[in-house]
């Protein structure tokens, strides 16, 4: 019954060396996330789609990509990892997008941890 | 951009005993505040949400306080149990549900 299903759980890569991650949802939700959270640190959102309309933060490298081919899916593209990338990526979920209506709560999917070599 | 503080970064209780967070916001736009319980290695659980037209909200031994004059809000764990140990996150958002993490803190119940 997972909602927000991840994978790799574990990835490892080299450094330069580009990756992919997934993220698939069973609740049907408009808005995906991807989120970074380094080691003893709070998740950081990198962007999110609602729907197929894309919005990056402004603080997010231009080394990551996403692309949300349907509904749901969505990808996590690192084109170039540095070591500095190492991290656990989260993906979420939400029905809306809009802070105070009853859809807005984030469902996390359990994480990809990266490792660059 | 909003920015959530938390405190405190570590807390120990022994079993039986509450437990209170407190995280202050700076965004007077922000008008959703989720509570987040992460454990080793696992993904961030919503335990609790207060949107900003309530004060007060509880689901069995958890509540949540907020205060939109003061821009804070806290959570209360009564009764805490050793499955309680985690690392707790609060967020706030606002307008575009961009949630903004505390730096979040590393409870442990003692038994």
């Amino acid at each position: 019954d997972a909602m927000v299903i991840q994978n790799p759980r574990y990835q490892v890569t080299q450094f330069g060396k580009p990756v992919t991650l997934s993220c698939s949802q069973t609740l049907n939700h408009n808005v995906m996330y991807w989120y970074q959270q380094k080691s003893s640190q709070a998740p950081k959102l990198l962007f999110h789609y609602y729907d197929k309309d894309f919005n990056n933060e402004a603080d997010t490298p231009d080394n990551f990509q996403s692309r949300r081919p349907n509904t749901s899916f969505c990808f996590l593209d690192i084109r170039s990892p540095g070591l500095g990338d190492a991290a656990m990526y989260l993906c979420a979920t939400s029905r809306d997008r809009t802070s105070g209506s009853l859809g807005d709560t984030q469902y996390f999917g359990p994480g990809t941890r990266l490792t660059v070599l | 951009g909003e920015n959530v503080e938390q405190h405190p970064s570590t807390l120990s209780v022994q079993e039986g005993d509450s437990a209170v967070i407190k995280c202050t916001y700076s965004d007077s736009a922000s008008n959703y505040f989720p509570w987040y319980k992460q454990e080793l290695g696992k993904r961030p659980q919503l335990i609790i949400d207060i949107r900003s037209n309530v004060g007060e909200k509880k689901d069995q031994r958890i509540a949540v306080t907020l205060n939109k004059t003061a821009k804070h809000f806290s959570l209360h764990i009564t009764e805490t149990q050793p499955e309680d140990s985690a690392v707790y996150f609060c967020a706030a958002s606002g307008g575009a549900n961009n949630l903004f993490f505390g730096t979040g803190t590393r409870l442990t119940v003692i038994p």
